[in-house]
């Protein structure tokens, strides 16, 4: 299976800080990666699928100026939380699909934002 | 509205034990079910997949069940160990794009 990592795993920034969020598919070229969000206690919520070369197409009441992604590679895919809030943290996660439809996950990265 | 439920939403066994978990899901048009393990703080892990026409299908110590018709699926685990604690996730493809209906989990502890 796929695998991919994230950087960093975890990261702590003040209010109105940028935080730039790597996602790697390690062998795997990935032209589609998915990237989630995942509060405490509750399940992942799809935030945007990002496409290889073009622009990432973004879920419902998520800001795309706030959550700016470039895939800029079939390997690498970058959220970048802008002007980060105390209710931004949370634990972002990545994903790709393998070519059998299974979903490999990124082991997350947990942004703090005091 | 799709959906998906799961229950328990926690469940705590002694180590050694089997347990069963549950998923109902009203997700239309449906492509595939997955199971999904999570442990805290880690990203999650694909257990297994089932297709519509498949009632059963089995990873090592767990079994997937899946009836299409009730539009039910259980996670059985066997001979429950220490690092089974974990969340898991029932998650639902749609039949028309790659959109994945999530459950809220179940949060599993085994105990020694």
């Amino acid at each position: 299976g796929a695998v991919v990592s994230q950087h960093p795993s975890w990261v702590i920034c003040k209010s109105g800080t940028s935080v730039k969020i790597e996602c790697r598919s390690l062998d795997f070229q990935a032209t589609t990666m998915f990237w989630y969000r995942q509060f405490p206690k509750q399940s992942l919520m799809l935030m945007a699928t990002s496409n290889e070369g073009s622009k990432a197409t973004y879920e419902q009441g998520v800001e795309k100026d706030k959550f700016l992604i470039n895939h800029a590679s079939l390997t690498l895919s970058t959220l970048t939380v802008t002007s980060a809030h105390p209710e931004d943290s949370s634990f972002y996660i990545c994903s790709v699909v393998g070519s059998t439809d299974t979903q490999y996950f990124g082991p997350g990265t947990r942004l703090t934002v005091l | 509205k799709n959906q998906v439920e799961q229950s328990p939403q926690s469940l705590i066994i002694l180590e050694g034990k089997n347990c069963t978990l549950q998923c109902n899901y009203t997700v239309s048009p449906f492509s595939n079910l997955r199971w999904y393990k999570q442990d805290t703080g880690r990203g999650p892990v694909s257990l297994t997949i089932m297709t519509f026409s498949e009632n059963t299908k089995s990873n090592g110590r767990y079994t997937a069940t899946l009836d299409a018709d009730t539009k039910q699926s259980s996670l059985h685990i066997t001979a429950s160990q220490l690092s089974d604690s974990a969340s898991y996730i029932c998650v639902v493809r749609l039949g028309s794009n790659y959109q994945l209906i999530w459950g809220a989990g179940t949060k599993l502890i085994i105990k020694p």
